[in-house]
């Protein structure tokens, strides 16, 4: 069965950078895109970015243009999310999710991984 | 940037039909999808291309989208389908979600 399992929970102080993992698994990694959503706490969800994991393209939503950076390991099946100069407010569960072929929806998603951000 | 409206909350009785909307420009000229959020849980996929549900997901969930408006629809509301419900579409290479709708079931 399609399992998408990420990294646990991270504790980082502003200014610093944070690596959430991704680890996929009952489905061929390179055939899916990966993407990137967080969620603050109480409030919805909001879009970070895709990857394709077969020839490492990536898009990002403005707003992480240039702080954050999506990768891969095809060895291992596993995404990643890695983001930069951290501030409160990026305080959130992020999630990663696999998308459907031909579509931007999201068909599997995994568990989430709190990242906070506090001094 | 584009954007999709979403009422905050919805309020329906057991049995009855519940209608979510999600409002954005011309948005019925690309495909929507609908997620369900439970407290603590990460979102499942009802509802994707419009109308489409995947597998596992119950015929009381449809949708559909045309001109401004893509609609939720759950017939015969369950006390289970108590959750946030958020819209979501693609524009301009970015993917955009709705603010999310409360359901209440009472």
């Amino acid at each position: 069965q399609v399992q998408l399992v990420q990294s646990g929970a991270e504790v980082k102080k502003p200014g610093a950078s944070v690596k959430v993992s991704c680890k996929t698994s009952g489905y061929t990694f390179t055939s899916y895109e990966i993407n990137w959503v967080r969620q603050a706490a109480g409030q919805g969800l909001e879009w970070v970015g895709w990857m394709k994991p077969d020839s490492g393209f990536t898009g990002f939503a403005q707003d992480f243009q240039g702080r954050v950076t999506l990768t891969r390991d095809t060895s291992t099946s596993t995404a990643y999310m890695e983001m930069r100069s951290l501030r409160s407010e990026d305080t959130a569960v992020y999630y990663c999710a696999r998308g459907i072929r031909g579509d931007s929806a999201h068909d599997y998603w995994g568990q989430g991984t709190l990242v906070t951000v506090s001094s | 940037s584009y954007e999709l409206t979403q009422p905050p909350s919805v309020s329906v009785s057991p049995g009855q039909t519940a209608r979510i909307s999600c409002s954005g420009d011309k948005l019925g000229d690309k495909f929507a999808c609908w997620y369900q959020q439970k407290p603590g849980q990460s979102p499942v996929l009802v509802i994707y291309q419009d109308t489409k549900r995947p597998s596992g997901i119950p015929e009381r969930f449809s949708g559909s989208n045309s001109g401004n408006t893509a609609t939720l629809t759950i017939s015969g509301t369950q006390a289970m389908d108590e959750a946030d419900y958020y819209c979501q579409a693609w524009d301009s290479a970015t993917v955009v979600f709705g603010g999310g709708t409360k359901l209440t079931v009472l």
